[in-house]
């Protein structure tokens, strides 16, 4: 069964707004990670929060984890147009051979 | 130089026949995998191997099968393909949890 759920499914905003993006999850994890895809494209990693953490931030992401609500969140701020990508929580249960459990994904435009 | 390498990036191919995708990764990784997206751009796990050696098979058809002659390759090979079977594939390698992944082969079965 699916372990991640992004909310919302699609956003559209501005150049220059932020943008957040909500995972949830089933399971307990090990790691929770953001991935980007851009059309066309294979996913490229963003940024890795462990269960441990509550937050990280790398550029202009900043992502929340709460393992009590089992959820996690993705904020892009200042957004670009090169921002316009499909994004992606997965999560591990810890071991690398496991893989990773993967949401629907969230479909982000960045309007000039 | 491109990580996680895949090949060929399109495939169109019939009903029933057989084919492959290739994958190699130049990180040294020793876990591999392959995962499939499918049309509502849902990706799911396939395969995963480490050091050579098959670790998960989530509800595969056993039409599809890996196959690694090497730690840094692994081939996806599928046996009487079907309409269904269509989407594309990727492969990916990983390191401390976070992973690689190829630019993905778009297998359209016709």
């Amino acid at each position: 069964s699916q372990q991640g759920e992004e909310d919302p499914q699609a956003l559209s905003i501005q150049e220059g707004e932020n943008a957040t993006m909500n995972c949830s999850y089933k399971t307990s994890i090990n790691n929770l990670q953001w991935y980007r895809q851009n059309s066309g494209r294979g996913l490229v990693h963003l940024i890795l929060i462990r269960s441990n953490e509550r937050e990280k931030h790398s550029g202009r992401l900043r992502v929340t984890l709460d393992t009590s609500k089992k959820s996690s969140s993705l904020l892009i701020t200042a957004s670009r147009a090169a921002d316009t990508a499909s994004y992606f929580c997965a999560t591990d249960k810890g071991g690398g051979a496991d893989g990773l459990t993967f949401g629907k994904g969230t479909h982000l435009i960045i309007q000039p | 130089d491109t990580a996680v390498s895949q090949t060929p990036k399109y495939l169109v191919t019939q009903m029933g026949n057989d084919k492959s995708i290739k994958c190699e990764q130049n990180l040294g990784h020793d876990t591999m995998y392959w995962y499939k997206q499918d049309s509502k751009k849902f990706l799911k796990i396939m395969f995963s191997y480490n050091n050579k050696e098959l670790i998960i098979n989530e509800t595969v058809p056993n039409r599809f099968s890996p196959k690694s002659p090497d730690k840094a390759h692994l081939n996806l090979h599928i046996n009487s393909l079907e309409l269904g079977d269509s989407a594309v594939y990727f492969c990916a390698s990983s390191i401390r949890g976070e992973a690689f992944f190829g630019q993905g082969t778009r297998l359209t079965v016709v």
